[in-house]
């Protein structure tokens, strides 16, 4: 059965305190795996889109790894700013576009 | 990346009643998804809306519950029918373009 697990479930930052952030997965066909930001009572925003092992991908404090068996997202120096809940998702098998969610970050960073 | 408007962003209605939500996006797309966000917890999808032709449902969610249409490549709709508190969720319109993007929610509560 594909399995996809976010770690920690919550964790809280000093600001400027950089850690990372984790989703295993043990999907078959993996097509592509995403990560999204969301505020409360907001709709995800897209971050980043990894295809292969060995990709990484940056915007600003953020930098998306991809590895054959997970994916972390680093975020450096954090601001306040930057808590939200981080959602990891995936896209398997031909065709198919849909997204499947993992449960989430919830990232607070404390000034 | 395109811009999706969803509308209402919030509805509190009765019981056994219907809910009608709208999902506009500001350009072309292929395909537009439906997801649910219960309190706390990660997205699920509800279906994929296909133009000119019948949804197509995830397990757990049917037409006669989620009746959805797509009559063009800019538009949907997802009316929640017959409503229950069970039904109180955040339901999110998705749209790919290069990348999927999401409205920011409606949130609807049924009393």
């Amino acid at each position: 059965e594909d399995q996809v697990t976010q770690s920690p479930e919550a964790l809280r930052l000093q600001e400027g305190e950089s850690s990372s952030l984790n989703c295993s997965y043990t999907v078959s066909g993996l097509r592509g795996l995403f990560w999204y930001r969301q505020d409360p009572g907001k709709g995800p925003e897209f971050l980043f889109t990894l295809y292969s092992a060995g990709e990484e991908k940056e915007k600003e404090r953020l930098k998306a790894t991809l590895t054959k068996k997970e994916s972390f997202l680093h975020i450096t120096a954090p601001k306040p700013e930057d808590s939200a809940t981080y959602l990891c998702a995936w896209v398997t098998g031909a065709g198919s576009y849909q997204l499947t969610f993992g449960k989430g970050t919830k990232l607070s960073v404390i000034p | 990346s395109a811009v999706i408007s969803q509308k209402p962003s919030r509805d509190i209605c009765q019981r056994g009643t219907s809910l009608t939500i709208q999902c506009q996006v500001d350009s072309q797309v292929t395909m537009m998804f439906w997801y649910r966000q219960q309190p706390g917890q990660s997205l699920t999808l509800i279906a994929t809306a296909n133009q000119g032709s019948e949804a197509t449902y995830e397990s757990g969610f049917v037409i006669d519950k989620f009746p959805i249409s797509r009559p063009n490549l800019t538009f949907s709709t997802l009316t929640v029918s017959n409503m229950s508190p069970e039904d109180s969720s955040i339901y999110l319109c998705s749209a790919l373009d290069t990348e999927a993007f999401f409205g920011q929610g409606t949130r609807l509560t049924v009393v």
